[in-house]
C-alpha cells in the first residue's frame, strides 16, 4: 500500500540536542511538507519541497532544517535553536498543491 | 498575509443532532479542502471544492464553497459518535493555509 511513513512515533530528547525526524513516501509525489501542530491549534508550515534538491521556508522555519536528496525522503532536523520544540510534527505529500494532501501518522517530540 | 479563520473552535453535539462549522478567508481562494483528524490521529483528506457556489455531499456531510470563493461550510446531519474529531479547512491561494479547526465531541 502507498503511503507516508514517519518515524519514530514518539521521541524524547534533552534540551540542547539536535534531533532528526524521518519522513518517507512511496506515493511518487513531487511535493512534500512539514507541519507543526500544538494542542488546540491548526497546522503551521515549517518547510516544503516541490522537487528534489529544492526546498522553501514556511511560516515557522526558524530553528529547523531539511534536505530533499531523494524524491521519497524529506527529513526534518529540529535544532537546539528552536525555542519550544515540544510538539506534534506531521509530514505530508501531494502530487501537486492543487490536490489534497496525504499525511503521515506524525511524530510526537518531547524535549525535556 | 493569507489567513483562514474557522468557527466555532469547539462544538459539543447531542447524538442525532445537526451542526455546521464555518471557514472564512481574507482573500479569494483557488480551492478549499477539508480534513478530519481523529483524536490521537493525523489529518485525513475529506474533499476539495473548486468552483464558486459548489456543493458536495459525502453521506451525512455536506460541503459548500461560497459564491465569492472566500468562505466554506461543513454541515453534518444526524451526528454519530464516529464523527468525533477535529475538522480542518484549508484554503489554497499561493499556498495552502489551514484553519485552527473545529473540535467536535458527541454526547450519546
Amino acid at each position: 500500500d502507498g503511503g507516508i511513513t514517519q518515524s519514530p512515533k514518539y521521541l524524547f530528547r534533552k534540551e540542547g540536542q539536535n534531533v532528526t525526524l524521518s519522513c518517507e513516501q512511496n506515493l511518487n509525489h513531487d511535493a512534500m511538507y512539514w507541519y507543526r501542530q500544538d494542542p488546540g491549534q491548526g497546522l503551521r508550515l515549517i518547510y516544503y519541497s516541490q522537487i528534489v534538491n529544492d526546498f522553501q521556508k514556511g511560516d515557522i522555519a526558524e530553528g529547523y532544517s531539511v534536505s530533499r536528496e531523494k524524491k521519497e525522503s524529506f527529513p526534518l532536523t529540529v535544532t537546539s535553536a528552536q525555542k519550544n520544540p515540544t510538539a506534534f510534527y506531521l509530514c505530508a505529500s501531494t502530487p501537486d498543491r492543487i490536490y489534497g494532501y496525504t499525511f503521515g501518522s506524525g511524530t510526537r517530540l518531547t524535549v525535556v | 498575509g493569507q489567513q483562514v479563520m474557522q468557527i466555532p473552535q469547539y462544538q459539543h453535539v447531542q447524538e442525532g443532532e445537526d451542526f455546521t462549522t464555518y471557514c472564512n478567508s481574507s482573500t479569494t481562494l483557488s480551492n478549499i479542502q477539508w480534513y478530519k483528524q481523529r483524536p490521537g490521529g493525523h489529518p485525513v483528506f475529506l474533499i476539495q471544492l473548486v468552483k464558486s457556489g459548489e456543493v458536495k455531499k459525502q453521506k451525512r456531510l455536506t460541503f459548500q464553497f461560497g459564491e465569492a470563493k472566500k468562505n466554506s461550510s461543513l454541515h453534518i446531519t444526524a451526528t454519530q459518535t464516529t464523527d468525533v474529531g477535529t475538522y480542518f479547512c484549508a484554503g489554497l491561494r499561493n499556498k495552502l493555509s489551514f484553519g485552527a479547526g473545529t473540535t467536535v465531541t458527541v454526547r450519546a
